[in-house]
């Protein structure tokens, strides 16, 4: 089945303890993106990559890094949480093609406290 | 003024009625359009896609687009139950903009039996 996971689903964690969030695709896509979901605000783009080993700023990077050693994983490393990155996150991926539609993962729920 | 604009409703109609959800947009260039249907704990799926102005019908669900008037619509015909969930809009100018999607803030819609 072709799909997007994300794990965990849930983590809950204290400010300054560094985590990540894995990402994995297999629909063989070049592109891919984390997103986050806040109340009021819909979904913002945190970083995206066009493809192996090449990645950029999205609308909401700070505080968040990335890594694309491999075309099928992409995962979001939070260095030092704090609160403010309380929220939902969402991995996302697409083909080649600019117009091609997302794909998403399930989502995880990140509690910082 | 963000470039997407979505009454975050909620919006509750009876089980049979026809609901209508919209978007408004502010850059001329988004080409792309695109309704996601995200339930509950769930990742945002694609429900509709279309291309520049005109309609698409798929069963019960009927996706407009007016590019003169900077507006998309969402129609549900016999709404159902199952039908309740957040919509999502979402743009891209395509191939210009690396394709990067536009999401507006998401319309909550509760089918009622």
């Amino acid at each position: 089945e072709a799909q997007v996971t994300q794990n965990p689903r849930y983590l809950i964690t204290v400010t300054g303890k560094k985590l990540t969030v894995t990402c994995s695709q297999n629909m063989n896509h070049e592109y891919m993106s984390w997103y986050r979901q806040d109340p009021g605000l819909g979904l913002r783009q945190i970083y995206y990559s066009m493809n192996v080993e090449v990645t950029d700023k999205g609308d909401v990077p700070e505080g968040y890094k990335v890594s694309r050693k491999e075309k099928r994983n992409f995962p979001l490393i939070l260095e030092s949480p704090s609160p403010n990155q309380t929220s939902l996150y969402f991995c996302a991926s697409r083909g080649g093609r600019d117009n091609s539609p997302l794909h998403f993962g399930n989502g995880t729920r990140l509690t910082v406290t | 003024q963000k470039e997407v604009e979505q009454d975050p409703g909620p919006l509750s109609v009876p089980e049979g009625a026809i609901v209508s959800l919209n978007c408004t947009y502010s850059n001329s260039a988004f080409q792309y359009f695109m309704w996601y249907r995200q339930y509950s704990r769930k990742g945002p799926e694609l429900l509709m896609y279309t291309y520049s102005s005109g309609n698409k019908e798929d069963g019960r669900f009927t996706a407009q687009v007016d590019k003169s008037s900077k507006y998309i619509s969402l129609f549900i015909r016999d709404s159902q139950p199952s039908d309740s969930a957040t919509y999502l809009c979402a743009m891209s100018a395509g191939s210009s903009n690396t394709g990067k999607l536009i999401f507006g803030q998401g319309t909550t819609l509760q089918v009622k039996p």
